[in-house]
């Protein structure tokens, strides 16, 4: 069946480091990707959604991009800031399906 | 002004005891979902909706309940609350099912001794 994996658990970072997450996919459909963030005490929300394989997605700073060759998708940001900490989930939609699958999500820290 | 709301937002339940938690919103969204949340398992779909006095089963639904009575409201429903139903509840509402945004509400923290 479909599925999404999310490796990493936790990264800690510095602030103005460059960040990389990274998460691959499993379908037999057209899928939409998307990257949702969630602050602490809050619900997810929707950062980014990319519908077509290899275009690119881009809010806030962040960036995301999926690559149908390896069944990967991941999101990155230049230059992160202490308020970018929060817990990053990457997330999939087959096209012909009504449901999101999740991935386990990221704890990005971000050292003062 | 928060478009989806939960209450109540943390709960401690006795194991056999009913709980039930409750979702508004006020998107004017055809489409609710309930997920759980647990540590390392990212959010799960318990039941979800498209119409009112409608519910349809998602990934997890035993030992859940759902009711929507009208199309702002959404209900979960634990029967017989387990200690294994401990953990992070959130409600979301989409406009519709394939490729829209789903705005999730808060959470509610359900304990379960």
């Amino acid at each position: 069946g479909d599925s999404v994996i999310q490796m990493q658990g936790q990264v800690t970072l510095s602030e103005n480091d460059f960040l990389f997450i990274n998460c691959t996919y499993s379908t037999t459909g057209y899928p939409t990707l998307f990257w949702y963030v969630q602050y602490s005490g809050e619900g997810p929300q929707l950062l980014l959604q990319v519908t077509t394989a290899n275009n690119k997605g881009s809010s806030r700073g962040f960036e995301a991009t999926y690559d149908k060759g390896t069944t990967s998708f991941h999101l990155q940001k230049t230059s992160v800031q202490e308020i970018d900490s929060a817990v990053y989930y990457c997330a999939m939609r087959d096209g012909g399906n009504y449901q999101l699958i999740w991935g386990s999500g990221t704890k990005l820290i971000i050292k003062p | 002004e928060a478009a989806v709301t939960q209450s109540p937002r943390s709960k401690v339940a006795v194991t056999g005891g009913k709980v039930t938690l409750s979702c508004h919103q006020t998107n004017n969204h055809d489409y609710m979902y309930w997920y759980r949340q647990d540590t390392g398992h990212g959010l799960r779909l318990i039941h979800y909706s498209y119409v009112a006095d409608s519910t349809e089963k998602g990934d997890i639904p035993d030992g859940y309940k759902a009711s929507r009575p009208s199309q702002e409201n959404f209900s979960l429903i634990l029967e017989l609350a387990s200690l294994s139903q401990t953990a992070v509840y959130f409600c979301a509402s989409s406009a519709g099912a394939l490729q829209d945004t789903q705005y999730f509400g808060p959470g509610t923290r359900l304990l379960v001794l």
